[in-house]
């Protein structure tokens, strides 16, 4: 069983529909929280931090629930070029981020 | 230069074939990882330098990969005898802090192709 598990999609929604991805992680020692976000045939790039107050950036809001080790991804308004793959990503103590396998959104028009 | 630079960007290899990859790092970047990412899945973490220690080698995924970083800058992920299950993205990132910290930036990766 792989230490993030996602919904790989595809999900596909109009143009200024709200979507949310949902994320599970099994170490309960992990430390830190990200979403990230990688376009067709590009490298990741970060989205946001995760903080289990939630946070919010633009039409982005993310949320953390430690008891649950459950993530979220909010968008809000989508629009085209939020359509990429969204990878939840998980920081155990060491050195290494753990990814999720993505979860692929295609905004339509 | 101004981000993370990896090369070759693509690389055909026969079955068998040894491979470099190489990764320049950001100036003044401390923390070095590779990781390979599979098509359809997520970047699988591979190896961690922290300047020239190599200080995780735990995601290696069998003998035949090796990286080096010896001077503290440069890097570079070799297979050897590759297989076709070595097709994937090879992908490598940068921090200014050690202990992989938010700050992570991603190379283009060398995309590699076993025939």
């Amino acid at each position: 069983r792989k230490e993030v598990e996602q919904d790989p999609g595809p999900f596909n929604v109009p143009e200024g529909a709200t979507v949310a991805f949902n994320c599970t992680y099994s170490n309960s020692a992990s430390q830190s929280f990200f979403w990230y976000r990688q376009d067709c045939r590009k490298e990741p790039k970060l989205l946001m931090s995760v903080y289990s107050s939630g946070n919010e950036d633009g039409r982005f809001t993310a949320q953390l629930n430690r008891a649950s080790q459950y993530i979220s991804l909010l968008i809000r308004d989508s629009k085209l070029s939020d359509s990429a793959t969204y990878l939840c990503v998980v920081k155990r103590p060491g050195y290494a981020l753990n990814f999720g396998k993505g979860t692929s959104l295609l905004v339509t028009p | 230069g101004a981000g993370v630079s990896q090369s070759p960007r693509y690389k055909v290899a026969k079955r068998g074939q040894d491979v470099a990859l190489r990764c320049d790092p950001i100036s003044g970047h401390v923390s070095l990882f590779w990781y390979q990412q599979a098509l359809g899945q997520g970047p699988e973490f591979l190896t961690y330098f922290q300047n020239e220690a190599q200080l995780d080698k735990s995601g290696l995924p069998s003998d035949r990969f090796f990286a080096e970083r010896p001077e503290g800058s440069v890097s570079t992920l070799k297979i050897q005898r590759t297989q076709q299950e070595d097709s994937a993205v090879y992908l490598c990132a940068s921090s200014l802090a050690g202990e992989g910290a938010v700050g992570y930036t991603f190379g283009s990766g060398t995309r590699l192709t076993v025939v």
